[in-house]
């Protein structure tokens, strides 16, 4: 089946600080993936939206310069988190989408980010 | 404001009884529809996709559609304790913020296994 991996799984991280989470599809080729963010008790939120080779598109009200999106190739993208405060922390998982095959969008195991 | 809508729960079902999961969404234009299962501290998991009215079976869990109510259900049957878990009901909107294809997804519904 589809595997799609993060890392880190953990990070704790002073507030100011810049955190990068990757998110890579395994065993396929994502021509789509999308970051969503969790907050305790939560259900998952969209944040955005990234194809490759093109401009992630953010949801609304998410700052596109907080949140940096990279998805430089098919099976990579990465999710910045600049100057993270506190209220930044929060489980943040991608998934991935092989438009190829189907439209079922694979989860990675998540990113659990705490600021301090 | 796009909607999905799930009942906290818990809900609290005995071992080898049917739990019954409802759902339901506020855009008609909604196309795709699906639950997960996320246990405390993971991602979500797949369960079941449905994007037909009607029923549809896979294995002990069957989702069922009604989109002149908008509503999407999930049975499992003969139920175990390790169904527990909070289940998700995800909706797939054509227009969703700039998001082609992002799922939106219901609070979730916390399921209660009791031996």
């Amino acid at each position: 089946g589809a595997v799609v991996s993060q890392h880190p799984s953990r990070v704790i991280c002073k507030s100011g600080t810049s955190v990068k989470i990757e998110c890579r599809s395994l065993d396929f080729q994502a021509t789509t993936m999308f970051w969503y963010r969790q907050f305790p008790k939560q259900s998952l939120m969209l944040m955005a939206t990234s194809n490759e080779g093109s401009k992630a598109t953010y949801e609304q009200g998410v700052e596109k310069d907080k949140f940096l999106i990279n998805h430089a190739s098919l099976t990579l993208s990465t999710l910045t988190v600049t100057s993270a405060h506190p209220e930044d922390s929060s489980f943040y998982i991608c998934s991935a989408i092989d438009r190829g095959t189907s439209n079922e969008q694979f989860f990675g195991p998540g990113t659990r980010l705490t600021v301090l | 404001q796009k909607e999905v809508e799930q009942n906290s729960g818990p809900l609290s079902v005995p071992e080898g009884a049917i739990a019954s999961l409802n759902c339901t969404y506020s855009d008609r234009v909604s196309q795709s529809f699906f639950w997960y299962r996320q246990y405390s501290g993971k991602s979500p998991e797949l369960i079941m996709s449905i994007y037909s009215n009607g029923d549809k079976e896979d294995g002990r869990f069957t989702a069922q559609l009604n989109k002149a109510s908008q509503y999407v259900s999930l049975l499992i049957r003969d139920s175990q304790p390790s169904d527990s878990a909070t289940y998700l009901c995800a909706v797939n909107l054509v227009y969703s913020g700039g998001g082609a294809d992002g799922l939106t997804f219901g609070k979730g519904t916390h399921l209660i296994i009791q031996p």
